[in-house]
């Protein structure tokens, strides 16, 4: 069955530090993978999309790479904030169908 | 960007009654709006998917005549669970997508916390 998975521990980081996170998945060819942004108590935010024939895709201060030979996507921020603390996930999407499936999500904290 | 609004933002009720959550699309003609649940540090599970003036299509395991929803007009979508129990207590999220975009990009709102005693 498709898996996706996310680091289900907090990471931790200093403020100004760079934070980098996973997400994995198995038995899925998505066409394309979506990061969000999810607030406690609130619906996700969109933050970038990147498809399947690209390797990297950046936004300000975040950047999103995507490697279907490891079936891996990983999510950086850059100069991270107290302000970017919250839970990031992962939404692979399978070609075909425009509903992507989401991970559990990693919540990060950056400490000032 | 595009906004999505629910309403209520919460909801307390007691078991066996039913509740009704909105979603509007406000400022875009949504097409297609979706239903997700999410348990606590769970991911967010699709419920069902609908079309505007057409039947909602359902994921396996979520049972069409206890969560009813309509899709009536192209800025409102509505979705009833009827007699809820404690095991309906969930934060429900809807999104909408707008025609025509390429990636088909979705606008989520901002959840609704049902609490069922």
């Amino acid at each position: 069955s498709q898996k996706i998975e996310q680091n289900s521990e907090a990471l931790n980081i200093q403020e100004g530090k760079t934070a980098t996170l996973t997400c994995n998945y198995t038995n899925y060819s998505p066409a394309y993978l979506q990061w969000y942004r999810q607030d406690p108590g609130r619906g996700p935010v969109f933050l970038l999309l990147i498809r399947e024939n690209e390797k990297e895709k950046r936004k300000e201060r975040l950047k999103v790479t995507f490697d279907t030979t490891l079936k891996q996507s990983l999510f950086h921020i850059t100069a991270s904030q107290p302000a970017d603390s919250a839970t990031y996930l992962c939404a692979p999407t399978s070609g075909g169908s425009y509903i992507p499936t989401f991970g559990r999500g990693t919540s990060l904290i950056v400490h000032p | 960007g595009a906004v999505v609004s629910q309403h209520p933002s919460w909801v307390i009720c007691k078991s066996g009654t039913s509740v009704k959550i909105e979603c509007r699309s406000l400022d875009f003609q949504a097409t297609t709006m979706f239903w997700y649940r999410q348990f606590p540090k769970q991911s967010l599970m699709l419920m069902a998917t609908s079309n505007e003036g057409s039947k909602a299509t359902y994921e396996q395991g979520v049972e069409k005549d206890k969560f009813l929803i309509n899709h009536a007009s192209l800025t409102l979508s509505t979705l009833t669970v009827t007699s809820a129990h404690p095991e309906d207590s969930s934060f429900y999220i809807c999104s909408a997508m707008e025609g025509g975009i390429s990636y088909n990009e979705q606008f989520f709102g901002p959840g609704t916390r049902l609490t069922v005693l």
